[in-house]
């Protein structure tokens, strides 16, 4: 079975810095993208950015490029996404998913569980 | 950036009717690059639908996507309890990625 398993829920303060994990198994990992997702408190789906395991390479949304690092270790089949100084807007669940095909076109199947990240002094 | 606006932004049915959610885009998606998303509360959203067209694996078939260019529309058959939900739109042709703000199908 595909499945992607996120690290647990995080709370932090505002300037700190954090890295959440995704780990995927049941098939070959460096064959998938993966991007990632941020939900906002009752809110919509918003792009982040994808990584391409086998190379390492990535691609930003406008919106969060700077703001965000993703990150792969394919020695254990893992991709993470971090700040370097969070803020309070940053609180939010954020999912990863793996691209449907062996492409970078973001057919996202299927997804983590999610990893809630609360941002509050 | 491709903005996709889905309508109604929420649809009151009873199970046995049949849903019709509608999503434009603010300009061609090329190649029907287009997919739909079901979120139920407190869950991740599963892939329905992509290339406008296609179910995804394991996706009962009351559930069909259809259309081009900037119109396109997703239909629920006939509505079981499981089906209500929040339904995403979802374009990938043009980047950056991005997703429509969700219609939410209530009974």
């Amino acid at each position: 079975e595909v499945q992607l398993v996120q690290s647990g829920a995080e709370v932090a303060k505002p300037g700190e810095s954090l890295k959440i994990s995704c780990k995927g198994s049941g098939y070959m990992f460096t064959s998938h993208w993966i991007s990632w997702v941020r939900q906002m408190p009752g809110k919509g789906l918003e792009w982040m950015g994808k990584i391409d395991p086998s190379d390492s390479y990535t691609s930003y949304s406008p919106s969060f490029e700077g703001h965000v690092i993703i990150s792969v270790d394919k020695s254990i089949s893992t991709v993470y996404l971090q700040w370097s100084s969070l803020r309070a807007s940053d609180t939010a669940m954020y999912y990863c998913a793996r691209h449907l095909r062996g492409s970078s076109r973001e057919e996202l199947d299927p997804w983590g569980q999610g990893t809630l990240v609360t941002v509050s002094s | 950036e491709i903005v996709l606006t889905q309508s109604p932004g929420t649809l009151s049915l009873s199970p046995g009717e049949r849903a019709t959610l509608s999503c434009r885009a603010s300009q061609t998606i090329i190649s029907s690059y287009l997919a739909w998303y079901q979120q139920k509360p407190g869950q991740a959203p599963r892939l329905l639908i992509y290339g406008a067209s296609t179910r995804a694996t394991g996706i009962p078939d009351r559930f069909s996507g259809s259309g081009s260019g900037t119109d396109f529309s997703l239909t629920i058959s006939r509505l079981e309890a499981e089906d209500f939900a929040v339904y995403y739109c979802h374009q990938y042709g043009t980047p950056p990625t991005t997703f429509g703000q969700g219609t939410r199908v209530e009974i």
